[in-house]
């Protein structure tokens, strides 16, 4: 199963509003990453946990806070987005961070930021 | 700093067409190549991984080659299909780790 999961598949959500996106896989992969995507342009990473600890954040704002409550579960928790921040946003997994392996995309959150 | 550039940006081809998608980065160092394909406002699946002591890799009708050296991979498709319409996504890892750096994507239309 090379299956990741992500939850709501849609979220419209307020500048106010507090939210949070979640990500799942069960093959037994100790990397996990958040992506953003904008139309037409690829993904671009924001944050990486390896072995459940952060690894990389790519400068994300702080109205982005990522969690990794074990080594199956990703959460995103948003507070006091922009409508410039409505995008896809995609969760990934590998084997490892460290061993340059497949990784492996979830279907997307589709956030709009109203 | 790894660039990573696709071409042509966008191909549309009648069905039946064999093709070939081009994907091209300035660093050479690389551990892997990975060919995504991404469906309009879905996720990316990966196609093929290629290995930077391989050459070529396979499935089913589609054949990716790497050349290091020159800094390019291609994605062959074979007897195109409308199913295959899609973007088609390189990446490669960057900076250690499994950092992927994208290409600018090639957006493929098959047209019965």
């Amino acid at each position: 199963d090379t299956e990741v999961t992500q939850t709501p598949k849609h979220l419209v959500m307020g500048m106010t509003n507090k939210k949070s996106l979640k990500c799942e896989q069960h093959m037994g992969h100790r990397a996990m990453y958040w992506y953003k995507q904008k139309a037409k342009k690829p993904p671009e990473l924001m944050f990486v946990y390896s072995y459940e600890k952060l690894s990389i954040n790519e400068s994300v704002p702080s109205r982005f806070s990522p969690e990794c409550p074990n080594s199956s579960l990703l959460n995103l928790h948003l507070h006091a987005l922009q409508p410039e921040d409505s995008a896809l946003y995609l969760c990934a997994s590998s084997q490892e961070f460290e061993g340059w392996n497949e990784q492996y995309f979830g279907p997307g959150t589709r956030l709009t930021v109203t | 700093k790894q660039e990573v550039t696709q071409i042509p940006a966008a191909l549309s081809v009648p069905e039946g067409e064999n093709l070939v998608l081009n994907c091209s980065f300035t660093d050479s160092a690389i551990y892997n190549l990975q060919w995504f394909r991404q469906d309009p406002g879905k996720g990316l699946t990966s196609l093929l991984l290629i290995q930077s002591s391989q050459r070529e890799q396979t499935s089913g009708r589609l054949n990716a080659s790497l050349d290091k050296s020159s800094g390019r991979s291609t994605l062959y498709i074979a007897a195109s299909q409308p199913g295959d319409s899609a973007t088609y996504l390189c990446a490669v890892p960057t900076g250690g780790g499994n950092k992927l750096t994208f290409g600018t994507g090639t957006q493929l239309k098959v047209e019965l």
